[in-house]
């Protein structure tokens, strides 16, 4: 069965470093969006791609946070510089159209 | 961000018991998804809703989209231990591949 890839799965960082997570969703799909969970929360949606293009980043704290899918098809998510507040699981997942929504395992972040 | 409102917050039950859950919101949905998330993974697709009034099954679980486009249902029946988890209800407010708005989960908790 196909997955939405991610890593790190784990990562722990100090305070004002930077920290980059990678995401290559299922083949086919053009639809890439990065999801950020606060434990004991439902996913919340930071950045939305269709193929390269940024669609929807309304809730991305673009002060500190950056996406990027360069070829359409993997995406890096990275934050600069880290604050103890973005400790939280940071999810992908990936769709074709409105079909098919399945998500990675995630990357929990503990920022120390 | 907004978030659907789910109820129960958790459920302590026996093994064998069936067990319902809902979501709703204030706002119409065109497609409502039903996920279960074990601890460190991300979510797990299991059913999926896409007209007013589906119901649909998958195995043990039964979920329906409701009659106001506003509101859904997720019915396991004779629980396992298996079943243990975290469930969310999310929801599509567009018709195409738009960004999915949680609810906060049920906590499912199986008595021995």
């Amino acid at each position: 069965e196909a997955e939405v890839a991610q890593s790190p799965r784990y990562k722990i960082t100090e305070k004002s470093q930077a920290v980059a997570f990678w995401c290559d969703p299922i083949s086919g799909h053009a639809t890439l969006y990065w999801y950020r969970q606060i434990l004991g929360q439902g996913p919340e949606l930071l950045v939305q791609f269709q193929d390269e293009s940024v669609v929807d980043d309304s809730q991305l704290p673009k002060d500190r946070f950056s996406a990027e899918r360069l070829k359409g098809v993997d995406s890096t998510l990275k934050i600069q510089p880290a604050e103890l507040g973005d400790s939280a699981m940071y999810l992908c997942a990936s769709s074709k159209g409105r079909f098919g929504y399945t998500f990675g395992s995630g990357t929990r972040l503990t920022v120390v | 961000g907004q978030q659907l409102n789910q109820n129960p917050q958790s459920m302590f039950i026996q093994e064998g018991e069936d067990v319902s859950m809902n979501c709703t919101s204030s706002s119409i949905f065109n497609t409502w998804l039903w996920y279960k998330q074990d601890p460190g993974e991300g979510p797990v697709l299991l059913i999926a809703l896409y007209k007013a009034g589906e119901l649909t099954s998958n195995g043990r679980l039964t979920a329906q989209f409701g009659i106001t486009r506003k509101d859904s249902f997720l019915n396991i029946s004779a629980s396992i231990p298996s079943d243990v988890g975290i469930y969310f209800c999310a929801g599509q407010e567009g018709g195409g591949a738009d960004g999915l708005t949680f609810g906060k989960g049920t906590h499912l908790i199986i008595q021995p």
